[in-house]
């Protein structure tokens, strides 16, 4: 079974500021996913990537395949951006996504 | 798009109770999940679907049932609730052949 860590746990961070959050798993995978939860809200996904490196807006997902380990950054950050940052991987079983296995999450605060 | 629709958003049941967390989805992905999220901790996969008819259980399965009988559809029935089901539950779904997951928005339980 896939262990998935993520850090940190918590994050402030004032507003305009870059932000990394990482994420390491054990074993060999599919994909790995981004995941977004505003307090009390639903998730969101934001990324699945494989290999490189993606971006979207102000954010930008990166792994690494050979050190199982991937990092979301965030450049200049906004209040709005606070939410619970879930990472997560799917592993190799046909080609199928799915069955999950959910790090979990890490808090970001950003402060005006 | 409505994309996954959950109802009931918030509901209390007493110990004993049974009740049907209802989910849909209009995007024609095969694949449904239902996952639950306590508090500090990583999302926990209850029970998954490949399709219509074909269900099967995932990690924390015990004290839940669920049926696919069209593509559309997803319910997850508790029987005789107890306190440790008092979760957020989160409905998913995905196509294998696109990338990325679908999430619901939620349902609040609480066993009381």
């Amino acid at each position: 079974k896939n262990e998935v860590e993520q850090s940190p746990q918590n994050l402030t961070a004032q507003e305009g500021e870059f932000i990394t959050i990482n994420c390491s798993y054990s074993v060999g995978i599919s994909a790995l996913h981004w995941l977004q939860q505003h307090p009390g809200g639903g998730i969101v996904s934001l990324f699945m990537l494989s290999s490189g490196k993606k971006k979207h807006g102000r954010l930008i997902a990166t792994i690494n395949i050979q050190e199982k380990h991937s990092s979301l950054h965030i450049t200049a950050s906004h209040p709005r951006d606070s939410a619970v940052y879930i990472c997560a991987v799917s592993e190799y079983s046909g080609g199928s996504n799915y069955k999950l296995t959910f790090g979990k999450g890490t808090l970001l605060t950003v402060n005006p | 798009n409505a994309g996954v629709t959950q109802t009931p958003k918030f509901r209390i049941l007493k110990i004993g109770q049974s009740m049907t967390l209802q989910c849909a989805q209009d995007m024609n992905h095969n694949y449904m999940y239902w996952y639950r999220q306590d508090p500090g901790m990583g999302l926990k996969l209850i029970y998954y679907s490949v399709g219509a008819g074909i269900t099967d259980k995932g990690e924390v399965p015990n004290g839940y049932n669920v049926s696919r009988s069209t593509t559309e559809d997803f319910p997850l029935r508790l029987e005789l609730a107890a306190p440790s089901q008092t979760s957020v539950y989160f409905c998913a779904s995905s196509n294998p052949s696109r990338y990325g997951y679908t999430f619901g928005s939620g349902t609040r339980l609480t066993v009381v």
